[in-house]
Protein backbone atom coordinates (compact mmCIF):
# COMPACT_ATOMS: atom_id res chain seq x y z
CA UNK A 1 0.00 0.00 0.00
CA UNK A 2 1.18 3.51 -0.98
CA UNK A 3 1.37 6.15 1.59
CA UNK A 4 0.79 8.39 -0.76
CA UNK A 5 -1.87 7.99 -3.70
CA UNK A 6 -1.71 9.77 -6.89
CA UNK A 7 -4.52 10.53 -9.10
CA UNK A 8 -5.48 9.56 -11.88
CA UNK A 9 -3.03 7.05 -12.95
CA UNK A 10 -3.13 8.03 -16.35
CA UNK A 11 -4.35 11.23 -18.58
CA UNK A 12 -3.76 11.89 -21.99
CA UNK A 13 -4.79 15.68 -23.20
CA UNK A 14 -5.10 17.62 -26.18
CA UNK A 15 -2.31 20.48 -26.34
CA UNK A 16 -3.38 23.76 -24.89
CA UNK A 17 -5.81 22.27 -22.13
CA UNK A 18 -5.35 21.98 -18.90
CA UNK A 19 -5.00 19.50 -15.98
CA UNK A 20 -4.72 18.57 -12.48
CA UNK A 21 -3.15 15.31 -10.97
CA UNK A 22 -3.52 14.86 -7.22
CA UNK A 23 -1.58 13.47 -4.78
CA UNK A 24 -3.23 12.43 -1.13
CA UNK A 25 -2.51 10.54 1.46
CA UNK A 26 -3.96 9.69 5.62
CA UNK A 27 -0.89 11.17 6.89
CA UNK A 28 0.93 14.30 7.72
CA UNK A 29 3.88 15.34 5.88
CA UNK A 30 6.36 18.01 6.47
CA UNK A 31 7.10 18.99 3.29
CA UNK A 32 6.24 17.71 -0.43
CA UNK A 33 7.83 17.63 -3.45
CA UNK A 34 6.97 17.06 -7.17
CA UNK A 35 9.34 15.20 -9.70
CA UNK A 36 9.19 14.82 -13.56
CA UNK A 37 10.43 11.90 -14.69
CA UNK A 38 10.94 11.55 -18.79
CA UNK A 39 11.66 8.05 -20.80
CA UNK A 40 15.26 6.96 -20.16
CA UNK A 41 16.08 9.50 -17.48
CA UNK A 42 16.34 10.28 -14.07
CA UNK A 43 13.11 12.34 -11.81
CA UNK A 44 13.99 15.63 -11.68
CA UNK A 45 12.64 17.78 -8.92
CA UNK A 46 10.52 20.51 -9.98
CA UNK A 47 9.11 22.18 -6.21
CA UNK A 48 9.27 21.65 -2.80
CA UNK A 49 6.03 22.53 -0.49
CA UNK A 50 6.51 22.49 3.30
CA UNK A 51 3.85 25.09 4.31
CA UNK A 52 -0.23 23.58 5.03
CA UNK A 53 -1.77 26.43 2.47
CA UNK A 54 1.02 27.04 0.55
CA UNK A 55 0.98 28.03 -3.65
CA UNK A 56 3.99 27.85 -5.93
CA UNK A 57 4.18 28.58 -9.38
CA UNK A 58 6.65 27.63 -11.74
CA UNK A 59 5.92 29.12 -14.75
CA UNK A 60 2.90 27.33 -16.55
CA UNK A 61 2.83 25.23 -13.26
CA UNK A 62 1.07 25.93 -10.11
CA UNK A 63 1.37 23.78 -7.27
CA UNK A 64 -0.69 23.58 -3.79
CA UNK A 65 0.19 22.20 -0.86
CA UNK A 66 -3.45 21.03 1.68
CA UNK A 67 -3.97 23.12 4.62
CA UNK A 68 -3.70 19.78 6.65
CA UNK A 69 -0.08 18.91 5.07
CA UNK A 70 -1.99 15.92 3.84
CA UNK A 71 -2.31 16.36 0.36
CA UNK A 72 -1.37 18.30 -2.31
CA UNK A 73 -2.11 19.02 -6.32
CA UNK A 74 -0.54 20.25 -9.11
CA UNK A 75 -1.85 22.24 -12.24
CA UNK A 76 -0.89 22.90 -15.80
CA UNK A 77 -2.20 25.23 -17.53
CA UNK A 78 -2.26 24.87 -21.43
CA UNK A 79 -0.33 22.15 -21.47
CA UNK A 80 2.65 21.82 -24.07
CA UNK A 81 3.99 18.49 -25.02
CA UNK A 82 7.04 19.10 -23.60
CA UNK A 83 4.84 18.81 -20.30
CA UNK A 84 4.91 15.26 -21.24
CA UNK A 85 6.24 12.74 -18.63
CA UNK A 86 5.56 11.22 -15.48
CA UNK A 87 4.88 13.05 -12.51
CA UNK A 88 5.65 11.79 -9.39
CA UNK A 89 5.14 13.11 -5.48
CA UNK A 90 6.89 12.35 -2.96
CA UNK A 91 6.63 12.89 1.04
CA UNK A 92 9.01 13.24 4.00
CA UNK A 93 7.16 12.69 7.62
CA UNK A 94 9.36 15.22 9.57
CA UNK A 95 11.52 17.52 8.26
CA UNK A 96 14.99 15.87 9.18
CA UNK A 97 13.79 12.83 7.84
CA UNK A 98 15.99 11.08 5.00
CA UNK A 99 13.30 9.03 3.51
CA UNK A 100 11.10 10.02 0.91
CA UNK A 101 7.86 8.24 0.38
CA UNK A 102 7.18 8.03 -3.47
CA UNK A 103 3.44 7.60 -4.77
CA UNK A 104 3.34 5.62 -7.74
CA UNK A 105 3.01 8.18 -10.43
CA UNK A 106 0.81 9.91 -12.99
CA UNK A 107 1.48 9.65 -16.55
CA UNK A 108 0.64 12.50 -18.51
CA UNK A 109 0.38 12.46 -22.16
CA UNK A 110 0.15 15.89 -24.37
CA UNK A 111 -1.16 15.07 -27.75
CA UNK A 112 0.35 18.31 -30.11
CA UNK B 1 27.66 20.93 -13.60
CA UNK B 2 28.58 17.39 -14.11
CA UNK B 3 24.65 15.62 -12.27
CA UNK B 4 24.84 12.33 -10.77
CA UNK B 5 26.30 9.63 -13.56
CA UNK B 6 25.39 5.86 -13.38
CA UNK B 7 27.12 2.75 -15.16
CA UNK B 8 26.47 1.03 -17.04
CA UNK B 9 23.22 3.09 -18.54
CA UNK B 10 21.58 -1.05 -19.57
CA UNK B 11 23.06 -4.61 -18.58
CA UNK B 12 21.26 -7.90 -19.77
CA UNK B 13 22.65 -10.79 -18.47
CA UNK B 14 21.55 -14.39 -17.17
CA UNK B 15 20.11 -15.36 -13.82
CA UNK B 16 22.99 -16.26 -11.00
CA UNK B 17 25.72 -14.03 -12.94
CA UNK B 18 27.24 -11.04 -10.89
CA UNK B 19 25.83 -7.67 -11.39
CA UNK B 20 27.49 -4.52 -10.26
CA UNK B 21 26.03 -0.74 -10.71
CA UNK B 22 28.04 1.92 -10.66
CA UNK B 23 27.14 5.57 -9.22
CA UNK B 24 29.54 8.73 -8.56
CA UNK B 25 27.47 11.54 -7.10
CA UNK B 26 27.50 15.27 -7.38
CA UNK B 27 30.04 16.42 -5.54
CA UNK B 28 30.06 17.94 -2.40
CA UNK B 29 27.05 16.12 -1.32
CA UNK B 30 27.28 14.13 1.06
CA UNK B 31 23.86 12.21 1.00
CA UNK B 32 23.29 9.35 -1.38
CA UNK B 33 20.28 6.53 -2.05
CA UNK B 34 20.02 3.63 -4.43
CA UNK B 35 16.65 3.23 -5.41
CA UNK B 36 14.43 0.71 -7.67
CA UNK B 37 11.69 1.31 -10.10
CA UNK B 38 9.04 -1.10 -10.97
CA UNK B 39 5.71 -1.01 -12.85
CA UNK B 40 4.50 -3.16 -9.99
CA UNK B 41 6.09 -1.15 -7.05
CA UNK B 42 7.33 2.41 -8.12
CA UNK B 43 10.44 3.50 -6.74
CA UNK B 44 11.28 2.31 -3.70
CA UNK B 45 14.61 2.90 -1.00
CA UNK B 46 16.91 0.13 -1.26
CA UNK B 47 19.89 1.87 0.97
CA UNK B 48 21.02 5.27 2.30
CA UNK B 49 24.49 6.79 3.19
CA UNK B 50 25.15 10.03 4.75
CA UNK B 51 29.61 10.30 4.90
CA UNK B 52 30.28 7.32 2.94
CA UNK B 53 28.40 5.39 6.04
CA UNK B 54 25.16 3.26 5.22
CA UNK B 55 22.47 4.71 7.52
CA UNK B 56 19.87 2.46 6.77
CA UNK B 57 19.45 -0.84 4.54
CA UNK B 58 16.51 -1.88 5.56
CA UNK B 59 14.83 -1.73 1.58
CA UNK B 60 17.66 -4.22 0.19
CA UNK B 61 15.61 -7.16 -0.38
CA UNK B 62 17.77 -9.57 0.20
CA UNK B 63 21.30 -10.74 1.23
CA UNK B 64 22.17 -11.03 -2.52
CA UNK B 65 21.93 -6.98 -2.63
CA UNK B 66 24.80 -5.31 -1.26
CA UNK B 67 26.24 -1.91 -1.34
CA UNK B 68 29.19 -0.28 -0.76
CA UNK B 69 30.52 3.42 -0.55
CA UNK B 70 34.83 3.20 -0.25
CA UNK B 71 34.56 7.32 -0.49
CA UNK B 72 32.57 10.31 -1.61
CA UNK B 73 32.99 10.18 -5.30
CA UNK B 74 31.91 6.55 -5.69
CA UNK B 75 29.15 3.87 -4.69
CA UNK B 76 28.29 0.27 -5.68
CA UNK B 77 25.53 -1.84 -6.08
CA UNK B 78 25.92 -5.60 -6.57
CA UNK B 79 23.71 -8.40 -6.58
CA UNK B 80 24.92 -12.05 -6.23
CA UNK B 81 23.54 -13.76 -7.89
CA UNK B 82 20.76 -12.23 -10.07
CA UNK B 83 17.33 -13.63 -10.54
CA UNK B 84 14.90 -12.85 -13.24
CA UNK B 85 12.83 -10.80 -10.74
CA UNK B 86 15.53 -8.14 -10.14
CA UNK B 87 14.87 -6.63 -13.18
CA UNK B 88 14.22 -3.05 -12.57
CA UNK B 89 15.68 0.54 -13.56
CA UNK B 90 17.90 1.04 -10.74
CA UNK B 91 18.59 4.69 -9.47
CA UNK B 92 21.45 6.52 -7.59
CA UNK B 93 20.20 9.72 -6.09
CA UNK B 94 22.72 12.27 -3.80
CA UNK B 95 21.78 15.71 -2.34
CA UNK B 96 23.78 17.95 0.26
CA UNK B 97 21.76 16.68 3.52
CA UNK B 98 19.04 14.58 3.69
CA UNK B 99 16.00 16.35 5.45
CA UNK B 100 12.72 16.09 3.52
CA UNK B 101 13.52 19.62 2.08
CA UNK B 102 16.60 18.65 0.30
CA UNK B 103 16.34 17.96 -3.20
CA UNK B 104 17.42 14.75 -4.87
CA UNK B 105 19.30 14.86 -8.09
CA UNK B 106 18.54 11.66 -10.03
CA UNK B 107 21.06 9.68 -12.23
CA UNK B 108 19.62 8.77 -15.07
CA UNK B 109 19.48 4.77 -13.99
CA UNK B 110 20.57 1.60 -15.22
CA UNK B 111 18.17 -0.45 -16.61
CA UNK B 112 18.77 -4.63 -15.15
CA UNK B 113 17.48 -7.20 -17.73
CA UNK B 114 18.14 -10.71 -15.70
CA UNK B 115 17.33 -13.66 -18.22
Amino acid sequence: TQLLEQSPQFLSIQEGENLTVYCNSSSVFSSLQWYRQEPGEGPVLLVTVVTGGEVKKLKRLTFQFGDARKDSSLHITAAQPGDTGLYLCAGSRRSNDYKLSFGAGTTVTVRA
Amino acid sequence: DAGVIQSPRHEVTEMGQEVTLRCKPISGHNSLFWYRQTMMRGLELLIYFNNNVPIDDSGMPEDRFSAKMPNASFSTLKIQPSEPRDSAVYFCASSFGAGGNQPQHFGDGTRLSIL
